[in-house]
């Protein structure tokens, strides 16, 4: 099974900040199969970046992924309030789905 | 535009089971492979299982294996997951959530995702 792992833990920034979220596969994941989700306190995830770089459908393009084999990077290029939430990578191999722990963006 | 609408609060005691349901509306259930997957209170995502096009039947991680039935109504376009054997450590939201194929291509992202159902396991 392949293990995700995100850093860091939580990020701590102000509005208009860029934040830049890592995530880390324990073996080579298909861009193809790396998503990001993002959620709210009492909310269901919502998708944000699929196929590790394109935007889901009304994402703002402040909302960018890069990243290929090991290493993936979600970046917000500047942080506006409702921004602030935990964000979740995801990947797909081996008829298998799994989940990255997350990484918290809260208000500094 | 695909809605998932899924059954209200359970509360069970440990070794019952529960059997939670997910509505879509919008699309036909026969059009999208629907996947479970839970979060513990302050916990994260747990991908439980759900339907590969690909191989033709549902996948169940090997942790929930022998102990979770996921199953779908085409008639009135429901899907169910019912996990057994319950106890305190599966007290958590579970939620339904689909994936697509398009074109022939098996679409590996969840979108969009039910509201989701609080499962409380207490004796």
């Amino acid at each position: 099974e392949i293990v995700l792992t995100q850093s860091p833990g939580t990020l701590s920034l102000s509005p208009g900040e860029r934040a830049t979220l890592s995530c880390r596969a324990s073996q080579s994941v298909s861009s193809s199969y790396l998503a990001w989700y993002q959620q709210k306190p009492g909310q269901a995830p919502r998708l944000l970046i699929y196929g590790a770089s394109s935007r889901a459908t009304g994402i703002p393009d402040r909302f960018s992924g890069s990243g290929s084999g090991t290493d993936f990077t979600l970046t917000i290029s500047r942080l506006e309030p409702e921004d602030f939430a935990v964000y979740y990578c995801q990947q797909y191999g081996s008829s298998r789905f799994t989940f990255g722990p997350g990484t918290k963006v809260d208000i500094k | 535009q695909v809605q998932l609408v899924q059954s209200g609060a359970e509360v069970k005691k440990p070794g019952a089971s529960v059997k939670v349901s997910c509505k879509v509306s919008g699309y036909t259930l026969t059009e999208l492979s629907m996947h479970w997957v839970r979060q513990a209170p302050g916990k994260g995502l747990e991908w439980m299982g759900g339907f590969d096009p690909e191989d033709g039947e549902t996948i169940y991680a090997q942790k929930f294996q022998g102990r979770v039935t996921m199953t779908e109504d085409t008639s009135t376009d429901t899907a169910y997951m019912e996990l057994s054997s319950l106890r305190s450590e599966d007290t958590a939201v579970y939620y339904c959530a689909t994936t697509v194929t398009i074109f022939g291509v098996v679409i590996r992202w969840f979108d969009p995702w039910g509201q989701g159902t609080l499962v409380t396991v207490s004796s």
